[in-house]
């Protein structure tokens, strides 16, 4: 399996643009996760989709972001518009729900999209 | 949502050495998972530990979990300089999350 795909792998934008940050879950996985890191704030959970349901997006940080998930092999999340204290690392990563939840999704993680808003 | 806190935030140690970080977390859980994240790069998962283990080994790491202090700790043996990276550990959750991670340097 080639794993979670995210693109770009690198983006460098001007504020007030668009940016639009692609990923494709593993095959056959049922949850999405986009993550953003910086060096102030660490690792962020934004928004979880579940079986392409949104699920909790209350990490999202203002109206100018959005997530998508139109099938279960594609997301997407939009910054619109973009701004310089957008620039981060954003992950995505993909797991199996199970219904067992005692043993609790494993994530898989992609390898990241950097952003610089300039 | 929990996540888990670990300890120190920074450790330095020579290569060869052992490099132990650790974890405290709020409620009770059914397992723990423990992460690494070389710079750069998205997380890998280690290992998971469930509630009812008190130690598991997976080739150079051992985990230990105590469930009474709600913690658990990560010990790296034989440290090499790929080692170095940050670790997280993961309290589960209907999602998880990350902790601000410890940062592991192994100097060769």
């Amino acid at each position: 399996d080639a794993g979670v795909i995210q693109s770009p792998r690198h983006e460098v934008t001007e504020m007030g643009q668009e940016v639009t940050l692609r990923c494709k879950p593993i095959s056959g996985h049922n949850s999405l996760f986009w993550y953003r890191q910086t060096m102030m704030r660490g690792l962020e959970l934004l928004i979880y989709f579940n079986n392409n349901v949104p699920i909790d997006d209350s990490g999202m940080p203002e109206d100018r972001f959005s997530a998508k998930m139109p099938n279960a092999s594609f997301s997407t999340l939009k910054i619109q518009p973009s701004e310089p204290r957008d620039s981060a690392v954003y992950f995505c990563a993909s797991s199996l729900d199970l219904e067992d939840r005692a043993l609790q999704e494993t994530q898989y993680f992609g390898p990241g999209t950097r952003l610089l808003v300039l | 949502s929990q996540q888990g806190e670990e300890d120190p935030q920074a450790l330095s140690i020579q290569e060869g050495e052992n490099a132990t970080m650790n974890c405290s977390y709020k409620t009770s859980i059914n397992n723990l998972q423990w992460y690494r994240q070389n710079s750069g790069r998205g997380l890998v998962h280690l290992i998971l530990i469930r509630s009812n283990e008190r130690e598991k080994h997976s080739g150079r790491l051992r985990v230990t979990l105590d469930t009474s202090k709600k913690s658990s700790s990560l010990l790296i043996t034989a440290s090499r300089a790929a080692d170095t990276a940050s670790y997280f550990c993961a309290p589960p959750n209907d999602k998880v999350i990350f902790g601000p991670g410890t940062s592991l340097s192994v100097i060769p």
